[in-house]
């Protein structure tokens, strides 16, 4: 059975960079039929998908959020992570990361982390 | 960015109704829509993907319709492990979700 973990600080400073990574057990990192994102969910609020990595290291991401945002993935450890630059309290939000499974007429994620709440704050 | 909108945000119902949760997409996405819950603490989990068809391991009384820009989830008939909030996703682009419909207990 799949499993995806996140791991990283529960709490980072105004304008430092948040950093998680995530790291997945039970299944490949690298086929060529998945790949694998960040979504994020403010206390309260809705969804918003953060961005996503292939296992050759393309990404893809939200371009609301591209300009502070690095995904990467390290495929010998079967680990992807995140990076936010210049956090803000508007970044506080449970981060998921999770597998998307594409095919020709679908796409979707249906593997997630159990999430893990990153607060901003001084 | 593709809007998708939820109707309604939020509902009452009872165990056993029959439950219909619409999603509309401000462009068409042909079929890529994807539907999750997600209760209290926890991640989402897919329901419905492509619209309508039914991910492994969920239950029948699930179901997913539509096309072009007007989708819909129906709930058969109601079970208390039903009560939660269910999320619509586009995949036709980057992806966005709705904003959720909380589904309560009456």
């Amino acid at each position: 059975q799949l499993q995806l973990q996140e791991s990283g600080p529960g709490l980072v400073k105004p304008s430092e960079t948040l950093s998680l990574t995530c790291t997945v057990s039970g299944g490949s990192i690298s086929s060529s039929t998945y790949y694998w994102g960040w979504i994020r969910q403010p206390p309260g609020k809705g969804l918003e998908w953060i961005g996503s990595v292939f296992h050759t290291g393309r990404t893809h991401y939200n371009p609301s959020r591209k300009s502070r945002v690095t995904i990467s993935v390290d495929t010998s450890k079967k680990q992807f992570s995140l990076k936010v630059r210049s956090v803000t309290a508007a970044d506080t939000a449970v981060y998921y990361c999770a597998r998307i499974s594409s095919g020709t007429y679908f796409e979707m994620i249906d593997y997630w982390g159990q999430g893990t709440l990153v607060t901003v704050s001084s | 960015d593709i809007q998708m909108t939820q109707s309604p945000s939020s509902l009452s119902a009872s165990v056993g109704d029959r439950v219909t949760i619409t999603c509309r997409a401000s462009q068409s996405i042909n079929t890529y829509l994807n539907w999750y819950q997600q209760k209290p603490g926890k991640a989402p989990k897919l329901l419905i993907y492509a619209a309508s068809s039914l991910q492994s391991g969920v239950p029948s009384r699930f179901s997913g319709s539509g096309s072009g820009t007007d989708f819909t989830l129906t709930i058969s008939s109601l079970q208390p492990e039903d009560f939660a909030t269910y999320y619509c996703q586009q995949s036709h682009s980057d992806p966005t979700f709705g904003q959720g419909t909380r589904l309560e207990i009456k």
